[in-house]
């Protein structure tokens, strides 16, 4: 069964708008979790590391306003895209180590679609 | 260089092939290996996790070769079913650190 959810699946919204994008791990507790944005037909492209009780880790080329991280507890991490544009709308995943694995396991994504 | 390449593909190939996939990396310290199945608009799944030794699943069977840099995914007997996209990943050291992935290969089983 799953062991990372997302939520939500698919959100349509206006340029402008700010939306956040809730990560689970179900069962288990992820002290470490990763957040990636596909856009079609293109690789995954990890945007930052979610550090439960601390500050995010953001790849290069990420702004760290724009997509803000919080990783409040050893379950839950949340991504915020603020002020959508068009050119963010792409395919957001999560994901988690279970374990002490390098083993990643993907939540079902977010589609976002920004009007 | 890239870090994890990949043949993006397509790879069409009949119903009962052989079909087999490489990746490079360009991290001569990379640790962990991975191969990851993708269907359309979905997230990717964990298919297999490659060893040094080989491993096999099935008709799935994972390599690793270390002094060429490179893994592989030989897959036997293709169903239709088996259409995806195959993405390989790389980890750089144990524990909770960063993978990287390949583009994907694109795999199309044909009837």
């Amino acid at each position: 069964g799953a062991v990372v959810s997302q939520h939500p699946s698919r959100v349509i919204c206006k340029s402008g708008t700010s939306v956040k994008i809730e990560c689970r791990s179900l069962d288990f507790q992820a002290t470490t979790m990763f957040w990636y944005r596909q856009f079609p037909k293109k690789s995954l492209m990890l945007m930052a590391t979610s550090n439960e009780g601390s500050k995010a880790t953001y790849e290069q080329g990420v702004e760290k306003d724009k997509f803000l991280i919080n990783h409040a507890s050893l379950t839950l991490s949340t991504l915020t895209v603020t002020s959508a544009h068009p050119e963010d709308s792409s395919f957001y995943i999560c994901s988690a180590n279970r374990g002490s694995t390098d083993t990643q396991y993907f939540g079902p994504g977010t589609r976002l679609t920004v009007l | 260089r890239k870090e994890v390449e990949q043949d993006p593909g397509p790879f069409n190939v009949p119903e009962g092939a052989t079909v087999a996939f490489n990746c490079t990396y360009s991290n001569s310290a990379s640790q962990s290996f991975f191969w990851y199945r993708q269907d359309c608009r979905k997230e990717p799944k964990l298919l297999m996790s490659v060893y040094s030794s080989g491993n096999e699943d099935g008709r799935f069977t994972a390599q690793l070769n270390r002094a060429s840099q490179y893994i592989s995914l030989l897959i036997r007997d293709s169903k239709l079913s088996d259409s995806a996209t195959y993405l390989c990943a790389v980890a750089n050291s144990g524990g909770y650190q960063k993978v990287t992935f390949g583009t994907g290969t694109k795999l199309q089983v044909i009837p």
